[in-house]
């Protein structure tokens, strides 16, 4: 069966300083991976999607970067945190397939930017 | 895009009584849609999912249906519990958006005893 594994669960960080989350898919080959960000326990904003190694599309401007080093593996990074960098963040993967299909979700990042 | 909102930001039930989420979508090319609940601390799990050639679907206690026409779907939830207490999320994708769902804002749900 498929796992999607998430860390850290919570984090504290200053201003400034830099970022890295990393998330990871077992079970399954070629997923489409995402980053979304959730403010205040609402909402879910799409931040990048990958449909393959190297393969990064962003959905927003922002001051995050993403990666895909391998083919179950995604990282989410920043230089410099901002305040507003603040929020929920949450890995995801769907199969490759040619219609759409749900996303299974990690269980979230807490990251607190001071 | 995709556009996705619901109409009511809470919902209190009593137990035992049924719970209807509603969800409104602006995307005509969207033709997959799904359901998410998310307890706090915690990732959205999937409830429940409808493709668009369909206009209703059931699964345990829950069922989805889709109005193509008005562009808007509902989760029912029968016999509400407490451990059904929880944000509850719609989603869509397609057209442009294949392969990235756009959620709506959520509506949580508290069911007393």
């Amino acid at each position: 069966s498929q796992t999607i594994h998430q860390w850290p669960a919570t984090l504290v960080q200053p201003v400034g300083s830099p970022l890295s989350l990393e998330c990871t898919v077992e079970g399954t080959s070629n997923p489409n991976l995402y980053w979304y960000r959730q403010a205040a326990g609402r909402g879910l904003q799409l931040l990048f999607y990958s449909v393959g190694i190297g393969q990064i599309s962003s959905e927003v401007p922002q001051n995050l970067s993403a990666s895909r080093p391998q083919d179950r593996q995604f990282i989410l990074s920043s230089k410099k945190l901002l305040l507003s960098d603040s929020g929920f963040y949450l890995c995801a993967w769907a199969p490759m397939t040619t219609t759409n299909e749900k996303l299974f979700f990690g269980s979230g990042t807490q990251l607190s930017v001071l | 895009g995709e556009s996705v909102g619901l109409h009511l930001p809470t919902l209190s039930v009593q137990e035992g009584d049924n719970s209807i989420i509603n969800c409104a979508y602006s995307n005509s090319a969207s033709d997959y849609f799904i359901w998410y609940k998310q307890e706090s601390g915690k990732g959205p799990q999937f409830i429940i999912d409808i493709r668009s050639n369909m206009d209703k679907r059931q699964g345990q206690r829950v069922t989805v249906l889709l109005n193509k026409t008005v562009k808007h779907l509902s989760l029912q939830i029968a016999a509400t519990q407490p451990g059904d207490s929880a944000v509850y999320f719609c989603a869509g994708s397609g057209g442009t958006s294949y392969g990235k769902l756009t959620f709506g804002q959520g509506t949580i749900l508290t069911v007393h005893p």
